[in-house]
């Protein structure tokens, strides 16, 4: 498998209900960085979590990290039609400064 | 609150010809990247730069394609014989060591 690898590909939900995304990759990191993009448009920048860090909130938003498995999940609670759309993780390798995405996983929220 | 910016937003060209996409960082960061988004795809790193030189780029990151820090805010990609593979968004981004990078809106390359 790819250094950030999303599963599922595709999830779709009832509004209000919780959604769930996570990512796996294969080698040590320095961070990992979560983005999310509607069809066609640009990649807006959710959350980043650090190699020491085991989880973060922002908002409706909650990013675990498990550095010993090598993945991390994405929980967006009480869903809106808004936040239908594509989610990344990506990753920056040890040494490195660019960013590794994954394939990401498509959103549908259903009203 | 601070962005970076891109332009053109769309940019349809013939194959063969030399095309530039330009990118304005967020003012304070010394880090910038150019990524593309061939559509139904992943996003793929292209290149990074710092201090006025390249610092990592990728397989994709040939002999056509060059970056330039012309003056003290715009970043740009040129590709100088575009082919009909180079379609695709391309995405600038910047950011402090180590920190958040952030997107700019992106740019939508057509090649004919």
């Amino acid at each position: 498998s790819q250094q950030g690898e999303e599963d599922p590909q595709a999830l779709s939900i009832q509004e209000g209900e919780n959604a769930t995304m996570n990512c796996s990759y294969k080698t040590s990191i320095n961070n990992l960085q979560w983005y999310r993009q509607n069809s066609g448009r640009g990649l807006v920048h959710l959350i980043l979590i650090r190699s020491n860090e085991r989880e973060k909130h922002s908002g409706r938003l909650r990013v675990t990290l498990d550095t010993s498995k090598k993945s991390s999940s994405l929980l967006i609670t009480a869903s809106r039609a808004a936040d239908t759309a594509s989610y990344f993780c990506a990753t920056v390798i040890q040494g490195a400064q660019k960013l590794v995405f994954g394939q990401g996983t498509r959103l549908t929220i259903n009203p | 609150e601070p962005e970076v910016t891109q332009t053109p937003s769309h940019q349809v060209t013939q194959m063969g010809q030399e095309v530039i996409l330009r990118c304005v960082p967020i003012s304070n960061h010394l880090y910038f990247y150019w990524y593309r988004q061939i559509l139904g795809q992943k996003v793929e790193f292209l290149v990074s730069f710092y201090n006025n030189e390249i610092s990592e780029k990728s397989e994709i990151f040939d002999d056509q394609f060059s970056v330039e820090r012309p003056d003290g805010s715009n970043f740009t990609l040129k590709i100088r014989s575009t082919k009909l593979e180079d379609s695709a968004m391309y995405f600038c981004a910047s950011n402090e060591l180590q920190e958040t990078q952030y997107f700019g809106p992106g740019t939508r390359l057509l090649v004919l």
